[in-house]
């Protein structure tokens, strides 16, 4: 079945700092491949996508690479700031298919 | 446009008493599904719905039901509520996993 892995464990890190959240999937197929966000107290929010192998999706300073030889898509910033302090959720849906599948999730905090 | 709207935001229930998180969508889509957020599990699917007329069993179903009448809207229903029901409950809707969440329902099972 399709499934997600993310790094174990909460992120903490000062501002200005490089971030790194490690991700890596199971899949049949070639899926498309999500990261979401989550802020305090709200919703799922998409915060950039790969559909094919090599793409590379960003979004606010966000970046993350589609490799398929190494099944992951890891997400990095160069910089954060403290309002990138979130949970971040790795996502694969099958090929034209909507059915999302979630990792377990990152809280990142960004101290001042 | 509202997006995706869920009601209500907080609820408390006692076990075996039942209710239905109400979800509504203005954008058009076809697709809308529920998922349940608990602590250290990510978000897991509950049931999904291709269309008007059509619903699926997610991951964890047992203990949901849910319909569709229409493309706007997609209640789920608790029919008696249990302890393991607490959790977080979201709403989504979009097209080939580009989906756009809700707020949120808490909801709490004593």
């Amino acid at each position: 079945g399709n499934s997600v892995t993310q790094m174990e464990g909460p992120v903490t890190l000062s501002e200005e700092a490089f971030l790194t959240i490690n991700c890596t999937y199971t899949a049949t197929g070639y899926p498309s491949l999500f990261w979401y966000v989550q802020y305090p107290g709200e919703g799922l929010q998409l915060l950039l996508k790969a559909t094919k192998a090599d793409d590379k999706g960003s979004n606010k300073g966000f970046e993350a690479t589609y490799r398929k030889e190494t099944t992951s898509f890891h997400l990095e910033k160069g910089s954060v700031q403290v309002s990138d302090s979130a949970v971040y959720f790795c996502a694969l849906a099958p090929h034209g298919n909507n059915r999302l599948a979630f990792g377990k999730g990152n809280q990142v905090v960004v101290i001042p | 446009n509202a997006g995706v709207t869920q009601t209500p935001k907080f609820q408390v229930l006692k076990t075996g008493q039942s209710m239905t998180l109400q979800c509504a969508q203005d954008m058009n889509h076809e697709y809308m599904s529920w998922y349940r957020q608990d602590p250290g599990m990510g978000l897991r699917l509950i049931h999904y719905s291709v269309g008007a007329g059509i619903t699926d069993q997610g991951e964890v179903p047992n203990g949901y039901n849910v319909s569709r009448s229409t493309t706007e809207d997609f209640p789920l229903r608790l029919l008696s509520a249990a302890p393991s029901q607490t959790s977080v409950y979201f709403c989504a809707t979009g097209v080939e996993g580009t989906q756009y969440f809700g707020p949120g329902t808490r909801l709490t099972v004593l």
